[in-house]
């Protein structure tokens, strides 16, 4: 198995709305991302997990929430979100700590914020 | 500091056509380079990736690159394009220095036309 499996696909919210975006893989990779890419430009990177803890954050707003409950899972949690933040969220994961031989990228979550 | 530089924006070119991508990087040690393909919606595809070793490199789908370092590039070419190869190609560098980042380039365009 050499995904990366993002849930859902899609997702519509209001700015009032609490929602999560789920991300998973079983290569037994210790790093996970978050990245955020606006239509036609560049992934922008969030957040990176290294053995389930948060090692980067990009100066993310704290309307979005991460969390790696174990070395398969990663989330987002979405609170009070602008429509600005309308962007498709890629999940990406990589063997180990300072190894990009092997990173792997998800399908993305299309995220709509009316 | 790391950055990626796709000069060209927008790129058509004809179906059976050869197709060369640019890629320009700024990277004070020697680079992780990759290219990355990404249709409308959809996540990113690693087309292939220059750790070491032989500078021409092949990936999937017909395409190849070659690491210049005296030129600072890694530019992307295949020698007769499918209609199918319509998309969005994205270099990147990475870096393991302040854990796994990568760098993106602004991406570009391509158009093909029967």
């Amino acid at each position: 198995d050499t995904e990366v499996t993002q849930t859902p696909k899609h997702l519509v919210m209001g700015m009032t709305n609490k929602k999560s975006l789920k991300c998973e893989q079983h290569m037994g990779h210790r790093a996970m991302y978050w990245y955020k890419q606006k239509a036609k430009k560049p992934p922008e990177l969030m957040f990176v997990y290294s053995y389930e803890k948060l090692s980067i954050n990009e100066s993310v707003p704290s309307r979005f929430s991460p969390e790696c409950p174990n070395s398969s899972l990663l989330n987002l949690h979405l609170h009070a979100l602008q429509p600005e933040d309308s962007a498709l969220y890629l999940c990406a994961s990589s063997s180990r700590d300072r190894d990009l031989a092997k990173l792997f990228f998800g399908s993305g979550t299309q995220l709509s914020v009316l | 500091a790391q950055s990626v530089t796709q000069p060209d924006i927008h790129i058509t070119v004809s179906e059976g056509a050869s197709l060369e991508l640019r890629c320009n990087y700024s990277y004070g040690a020697t680079p992780y380079l990759f290219w990355y393909v990404q249709s409308p919606g959809q996540g990113l595809q690693l087309l292939l990736k220059y750790f070491s070793g032989d500078t021409l490199v092949q990936g999937i789908k017909g395409f190849e690159a070659e690491f210049k370092r005296s030129q600072s590039s890694f530019n992307l070419r295949k020698p007769s394009v499918h209609w199918s190869d319509a998309a969005e190609y994205f270099c990147a560098v990475g870096s393991t220095n302040t854990g796994n980042q990568f760098y993106f380039g602004t991406g570009t365009s391509l158009t093909v036309i029967p």
